[in-house]
């Protein structure tokens, strides 16, 4: 199957610090990537649709100054947590959907685990 | 009412049962229908994808869908400890880009 790529996997910083999560589509491109937030033992959270050369469309309650979202190219997409706090902390994952591919396909990324100090 | 509702077990099962895991959903536009593992503390792996209803085997892994009765299911065969995983099930309709989820069952397979 297609394969996405999160970068870093696990990542620590100091109460205040912002931290960016890298999100790349390895073998074809994505107009449209996904960004959730996961807390232990629960479902996946959509924080924002980000969509390839435009702004991220952020779900209810999202900040969209907190969580900056940049989707530059057809292969990577960024999310910036900017001014970490420890209540931050959680399993960032990101997904993506080939350009031109059936609806349907989704492919995740392996995920970001963020903690903050 | 959820679009898409998934029981979250936990379900337990020993070695070599068929495991059989389910959802239903409120929306007949839904077409497109997945099926992921994801094993604690990684992203979720896409298992199945099905388009419309009928089913579709790939190894111990069956997936199936009912549209009529807006209800899909997974089973699994001979199942492995290898197995013990939540599994997500997924859908999303012919236009857009709006996926929709289950909760996630999570799977134990007791050696």
């Amino acid at each position: 199957g297609a394969v996405v790529s999160q970068h870093p996997s696990w990542v620590i910083c100091k109460s205040g610090t912002s931290v960016k999560i890298e999100c790349r589509s390895l073998d074809f491109q994505a107009t449209t990537m996904f960004w959730y937030r996961q807390f232990p033992k629960q479902s996946l959270m959509l924080m924002a649709t980000s969509n390839e050369g435009s702004k991220a469309t952020y779900e209810q309650g999202v900040e969209k100054d907190k969580f900056l979202i940049n989707h530059a190219s057809l292969t990577l997409s960024t999310l910036t947590v900017t001014s970490a706090h420890p209540e931050d902390s959680s399993f960032y994952i990101c997904s993506a959907s080939p350009a031109g591919g059936p609806s349907g396909e989704l492919f995740f990324g392996e995920g970001s685990r963020l903690t903050v100090l | 009412q959820k679009e898409v509702e998934q029981d979250p077990g936990p379900l337990s099962v020993p070695e070599g049962a068929i495991v059989s895991l389910n959802c239903t959903y409120s929306n007949s536009a839904f077409q497109y229908f997945m099926w992921y593992r994801q094993y604690s503390r990684k992203g979720p792996e896409l298992l199945m994808y099905t388009y419309s209803s009928g089913n579709k085997e790939d190894g111990r892994f069956t997936a199936q869908v009912d549209k009529s009765s807006k209800y899909i299911s997974l089973f699994i065969r001979d199942s492995q400890p290898s197995d013990s995983a939540t599994y997500l099930c997924a859908m999303s309709a012919n236009t857009g880009n709006q996926f929709y989820f289950g909760t996630g069952t999570s799977l134990t397979v007791i050696p």
